[in-house]
């Protein structure tokens, strides 16, 4: 089936400075990644929609200087959180629409962020 | 605008049934998800319907009402390792996936 391998699992940073996480399909084309946060006992919240080769469109509120997406290829997207707050810090998961709808959406493992 | 409504909670016995509802109010409407996730995990993907009935899998069945707008998930049998929350999500026209609060589950012996 279709995988999309995220990392790192977990990540501890100091305030102010920047994480990358990485999301890649493994056995399958993802034109459209999708990012999301979320806080705990709370669902998951869209932050941006990352499309190949295009710029990353942004759900009102997400600042697009402070998370950078970068879907550089059709089977790598990446995620940078410049100048970490403790805000932050929060479980950062990346999903791909598998070309089959009835599938619906893969999801990488997820990424816990804590800034200190 | 568009809404999605499930249980925050929801308790139920080992070995028991347990039905978790959802009711969705969205623009356009292209198939209706169940998610499983357990703490500090991703969702991982139970079942998709987008025709009215349900549809069953294993201990799992997955109902829907397009013109209520309404889905159920109900799980049979319920066993330790269920206790989870339960994501309920719809795509809507322009195929992005609208998502509900989740319906935490706690499974007692």
């Amino acid at each position: 089936g279709a995988v999309v391998s995220q990392h790192p699992s977990w990540v501890i940073c100091k305030s102010g400075t920047s994480v990358k996480i990485e999301c890649r399909s493994l056995d399958f084309q993802a034109t459209t990644m999708f990012w999301y946060r979320q806080f705990p006992k709370q669902s998951l919240m869209l932050m941006a929609t990352s499309n190949e080769g295009s710029k990353a469109t942004y759900e009102q509120g997400v600042e697009k200087d402070k998370f950078l997406i970068n879907h550089a290829s059709l089977t790598l997207s990446t995620l940078t959180v410049t100048s970490a707050h403790p805000e932050d810090s929060s479980f950062y998961i990346c999903s791909a629409r598998v070309s089959e709808v009835s599938y619906g959406y893969t999801f990488g493992s997820g990424t816990r962020l804590t800034v200190v | 605008g568009q809404n999605i409504d499930q249980p925050t909670e929801m308790t139920a016995t080992e070995g028991a049934i347990v039905q978790i509802n959802c009711t969705y109010q969205t623009s356009g409407f292209n198939g209706l998800f169940w998610y499983q996730q357990h703490a500090g995990e991703a969702p991982t993907f139970l079942s998709y319907n987008v025709l009215d009935g349900l549809e069953e899998k294993g201990r799992f069945s997955s109902f829907l009402s397009r013109s209520k707008g309404y889905s159920y998930l109900l799980l049979k049998e319920l066993q330790m390792k269920d206790s989870a929350s339960y994501l309920c999500a719809v795509m809507d026209s322009n195929y992005q996936l609208i998502w509900g609060a989740g319906t935490k589950l706690i499974i007692k012996p």
